[in-house]
C-alpha cells in the first residue's frame, strides 16, 4: 500500500520570505502522481501544484515550486515570497497512475503553515 | 463553471441514526470520491464511484455506503451512527479523460460537517 508522510506537523513563516514543505511517499508503482494541496480555515480543499512521475522536470504555479526526487521518493513545496493568505493546512497526496482509471487519493497528515506579518 | 456542491453543510445526528450526505459533481465529471476528514486519522479514502459503479473501496466498516446516480450525483449513507463518525465529510469529483494521460486532478467541494451527539 502507498503511504504518504510529512513529518512537519506545524511551520511558520515571516511574510515575504520563502518556506519549504516536506514530503516523501512510499510506492512500488513507477506511474503516479503527486500534488499538494492547501485547506484554509474554510475547510475547501483546493490544489496547489501537481507533479507527474513521469516527468522529469520539477512543476512550477507562480510563487509555488516543487522539489521531485523521484528516487528519494521525495516531494517537497517551495512557496516563495509568502503571503498572509497562504496560511492554511497543506496536505500531500498520491495517486496511481494506471491510466486514469483511478482517483483514489492518499494523504499526508498534513503541515499548518503559519505566516506571520 | 459550478463547482463541487456537497449538502448539508452541517448536520448534527444522534448516536444510533442514519445520515445520507449528498455531492454534485462538476458538470462533465463522472467519478466522484468521498473522504472523511478527522483530527485523529487525518484524511481517509471512503470510496469512490464511477458511471455508477463502485470502482474503490477503503477500511471502513459496513455502515459506510454510497451509490451515485446517472447523473453523476452521488450520495452516502452512514447507519448505526457512532460518536467516532464525527467528522468533516469530503467530497471530490474528477475527470472527463481527455487524451492519453486524462484529467488527473480532483476537485474538492466544501465538505458536510457531521457531529453525532
Amino acid at each position: 500500500a502507498q503511504t504518504v508522510t510529512q513529518s512537519q506537523p506545524e511551520m511558520s513563516v515571516q511574510e515575504a520570505e520563502t518556506v519549504t514543505l516536506s514530503c516523501t511517499y512510499d510506492t512500488s508503482e513507477s506511474d503516479y502522481y503527486l500534488f499538494w494541496y492547501k485547506q484554509p480555515p474554510s475547510r475547501q480543499m483546493i490544489l496547489v501544484i501537481r507533479q507527474e512521475a513521469y516527468k522529469q522536470q520539477n512543476a512550477t504555479e507562480n510563487r509555488f515550486s516543487v522539489n521531485f526526487q523521484k528516487a528519494a521518493k521525495s516531494f517537497s513545496l517551495k512557496i516563495s515570497d509568502s503571503q498572509l493568505g497562504d496560511a492554511a493546512m497543506y496536505f500531500c497526496a498520491y495517486r496511481r497512475g494506471s491510466g486514469g482509471s483511478n482517483y483514489k487519493l492518499t494523504f499526508g497528515k498534513g503541515t499548518l503553515l503559519t505566516v506571520n506579518p | 463553471k459550478a463547482g463541487v456542491t456537497q449538502t448539508p453543510r452541517y448536520l448534527i445526528k444522534t448516536r444510533g441514526q442514519q445520515v445520507t450526505l449528498s455531492c454534485s459533481p462538476i458538470s462533465g465529471h463522472r467519478s466522484v470520491s468521498w473522504y472523511q476528514q478527522t483530527p485523529g486519522q487525518g484524511l481517509q479514502f471512503l470510496f469512490e464511484y464511477f458511471s455508477e459503479t463502485q470502482r474503490n473501496k477503503g477500511n471502513f466498516p459496513g455502515r459506510f455506503s454510497g451509490r451515485q446516480f446517472s447523473n453523476s450525483r452521488s450520495e452516502m449513507n452512514v447507519s448505526t451512527l457512532e460518536l467516532g463518525d464525527s467528522a468533516l465529510y469530503l467530497c471530490a469529483s474528477s475527470g472527463p479523460l481527455t487524451g492519453k494521460r486524462g484529467n488527473t486532478e480532483a476537485f474538492f467541494g466544501q465538505g458536510t460537517r457531521l457531529t453525532v451527539v
